[in-house]
């Protein structure tokens, strides 16, 4: 059973320039959350998507933007990159419809450096 | 969102056990107490989590505090593999009306194992 994947592992880009990471869940899992996680900080929650629809979000900006699909992978978006948006980008699934589990499970994270 | 309070690092000697501190002085009645850890290079994963009693899994020990303002994450026997960044967290109950659940990271304590 494959856990959380992320791609890409590792991006490079400039800034003003516009990124999208993807993430696909654990098998069995409905919602996806995103996080941001600087250098030497715990990860920031930035928002979290179930049945294709954002359902909270923490203190980012707009151009943090993402989606869900049908099948509950999701890509996140950032636009008109910042030096500040360089850090590992974790996304993590769970069930909402099993909310007992309580677990939530990371992927490995994307490292996005903005130059 | 409650906060807790974790101390930066501790040190323990390997196939010792440990005892993980945190303080959450403002948690409400329907937040679960929640430990995740991270080890290098990877996200997060999921530790143990408990509401009002002790709970004990294949991983870990929580121990609760009677007025829920502390608890601590003890690892009954240390080993080198342990040796990553843990964080207690304070996780809302998850509900349709809009509670995501999510986590929000402080920094955690960094725990260095010695062999």
């Amino acid at each position: 059973d494959a856990g959380v994947t992320q791609s890409p592992t590792h991006l490079i880009k400039t800034r003003g320039q516009q990124v999208t990471l993807r993430c696909s869940p654990k098998s069995g899992h409905d919602t996806v959350s995103w996080y941001q996680q600087a250098l030497g900080q715990g990860p920031q929650f930035i928002f979290q998507y179930y049945e294709e629809e954002e359902r909270q979000r923490g203190n980012f900006p707009d151009r943090f933007s993402g989606h869900q699909f049908p099948n509950y992978s999701s890509e996140l978006n950032v636009n008109a990159l910042l030096l500040g948006d360089s850090a590992l980008y974790l996304c993590a699934s769970s069930s909402f419809r099993d909310r007992a589990s309580y677990e939530q499970y990371f992927g490995p994270g994307t490292r996005l450096t903005v130059t | 969102d409650a906060k807790t309070t974790q101390p930066n690092s501790m040190e323990s000697n390997e196939e010792e056990p440990v005892h993980l501190p945190c303080n959450h002085s403002t948690i409400s009645g329907t937040d679960y107490i929640h430990w995740y850890r991270q080890l290098p290079s990877q996200g997060p994963e999921y530790v143990i989590h408990g509401l009002t009693s002790n709970v004990n899994n294949r991983m870990a020990s929580l121990a609760i505090a009677e007025d829920r303002k502390s608890s601590t994450l003890i690892l009954h026997r240390a080993t080198l593999r342990d040796a990553a960044v843990y964080y207690c967290i304070l996780r809302q109950q998850i509900t349709y009306s809009g509670n995501t659940g999510k986590l929000i990271f402080g920094q955690g304590t960094t725990l260095q194992v010695k062999p």
